[in-house]
């Protein structure tokens, strides 16, 4: 079966704690990328990856890290998180293919809560 | 920028109603334009795709239409089912690099039984 899984699904942790919310897809597409969505503001672009080793802004950058080691794990990281940082966040993942008319493919979300 | 509207913000309609969601951008040079679906405490599941050279596209009781000139594009949904209770998404693709994509903010549908 076709999917993306992110994990864990809910986190809880306090301000400046590192953590890594992982995402990994079974589909072989070369494009992923990392979305979170607030009340208000709707789906905003954190970074995105075209490919293995290659990452690029979104957005909303500022405060996560991202790294595309191999082609199907796309890990988000948050160095030092900030209540601010509060949020759902989305990995998406889509097969790039001429001029990229292709669907993109959800995880089920990660709600995070920084204290 | 590209700025993505969706009106109403909410909508309820009882059971078996035809009903039109609308998505409206302001740029007119997009790529594509898909419409999502998000139900509760899950992603979004992609519904259809209108490449730009397109006019609509058709998925059993939903027809997506797009009109690039005026900046809309409508979600149309047929005989509406309690099932089909959820969050709305619409979003353009920006750019012909990746898939990058502005979302508009929703339309939470409920269809009452």
């Amino acid at each position: 079966e076709a999917q993306v899984t992110q994990n864990p699904r809910y986190l809880i942790t306090v301000t400046g704690k590192k953590l890594t919310v992982t995402c990994s897809q079974n589909m072989n597409h070369e494009y992923m990328s990392w979305y979170r969505q607030d009340p208000g503001l709707g789906l905003r672009q954190i970074y995105y990856s075209m490919n293995v080793e290659v990452t690029d802004k979104g957005d909303v950058p500022e405060g996560y890290k991202v790294s595309r080691k191999e082609k199907r794990n796309f890990p988000l990281i948050l160095e030092s998180p900030s209540p601010n940082q509060t949020s759902l966040y989305f990995c998406a993942t889509s097969k790039v293919v001429g001029t990229g008319n292709s669907p993109l493919h959800f995880g089920n979300g990660t709600r995070l809560t920084v204290t | 920028k590209q700025e993505v509207t969706q009106i109403p913000a909410a909508l309820s309609v009882p059971e078996g109603e035809n009903l039109v969601l609308n998505c409206s951008f302001t740029d007119s040079a997009i790529y594509n334009l898909q419409w999502f679906r998000q139900d509760p405490g899950k992603g979004l599941t992609s519904l259809l795709l209108i490449q730009s050279s397109q006019r609509e596209q058709t998925s059993g009781r939903l027809n997506a239409s797009l009109d690039k000139s005026s900046g809309r594009s409508t979600l149309y949904i047929a005989a509406s089912q309690p099932g089909d209770s959820a969050t709305y998404l619409c979003a353009v693709k920006r750019d012909n690099y990746g898939q990058n994509f502005v979302f508009g903010p929703g339309t939470r549908l409920s269809v009452l039984p």
